[in-house]
């Protein structure tokens, strides 16, 4: 167990709709990233928060976003949902800057249908 | 631009060999360096990292992996393998001056047979 918990675990929905995932990092963590994991394109970095601030953008889709919220947290909003959408998407937390070990969730399985 | 490639996407090893993973990075300046690995329907686990020092790191499970600059390679390595060694191996880089954003490679899947 990583300490940090992402909810819901599967997701299936349809096509243009929006969703919303939540992850929890582990207690101390100031640092949120989210990443997405497909067949097609392997592990990628989506964003990360840091204190509820945005500190860096990776391959995120202008229809997705996200915050960290005071309690640390995070939200990530998908909407307008496509086929391609469906993926794993992993949370991980981090104390300290980088370097420092990620601690990843077990991950949201969103279908799109 | 930096750039992980893990070479070969599959990889079969028989119970008690050597397992051999190979990583290689590309950047113009060395990142720290990470090996993940993902068991089925699982999140992903910290088998080792290097950051700095000794360019021999070991790691979790009996996995050990040498950093040559020179060669840009990160590869990983167990005497030994069991079977509760299959799963998917992931080599990641950050940058030094980022705030610590992981690129994977492709991963590796590990079939370890009796």
């Amino acid at each position: 167990d990583s300490g940090v918990t992402q909810t819901p675990k599967h997701l299936i929905t349809a096509t243009g709709q929006r969703v919303t995932l939540r992850c929890s990092p582990r207690s101390g963590d100031l640092s949120v990233y989210w990443y997405q994991q497909s067949l097609d394109q392997g592990l990628q970095f989506l964003i990360q928060y840091y204190n509820g601030e945005e500190r860096a953008k990776g391959n995120i889709l202008e229809r997705f976003s996200a915050q960290q919220f005071p309690d640390l947290h995070s939200e990530l909003n998908l909407s307008s949902l496509e086929l391609g959408d469906s993926a794993l998407y992993f949370c991980a937390s981090q104390s300290g800057g980088a370097g420092n070990e990620q601690f990843f969730g077990p991950g949201t399985r969103l279908t799109v249908l | 631009a930096q750039s992980v490639t893990q070479l070969g996407s599959h990889v079969s090893v028989s119970e008690g060999a050597l397992v051999l993973l190979r990583c290689n990075y590309s950047s113009s300046v060395p990142p720290y360096l990470f090996w993940y690995v993902q068991y089925p329907n699982q999140g992903l686990q910290l088998l080792l990292k290097y950051t700095t020092g000794a360019t021999l790191v070991k790691g979790i499970n009996g996995f050990e992996a040498e950093f040559k600059k020179s060669e840009t390679s990160f590869h990983l390595t167990k005497p030994s393998a069991h079977m509760s060694d299959a799963a998917e191996y992931f080599c990641a880089v950050s940058p030094t001056d980022s705030w610590g954003k992981l690129q994977f490679g492709a991963g590796t899947q590990v079939v370890v047979t009796p």
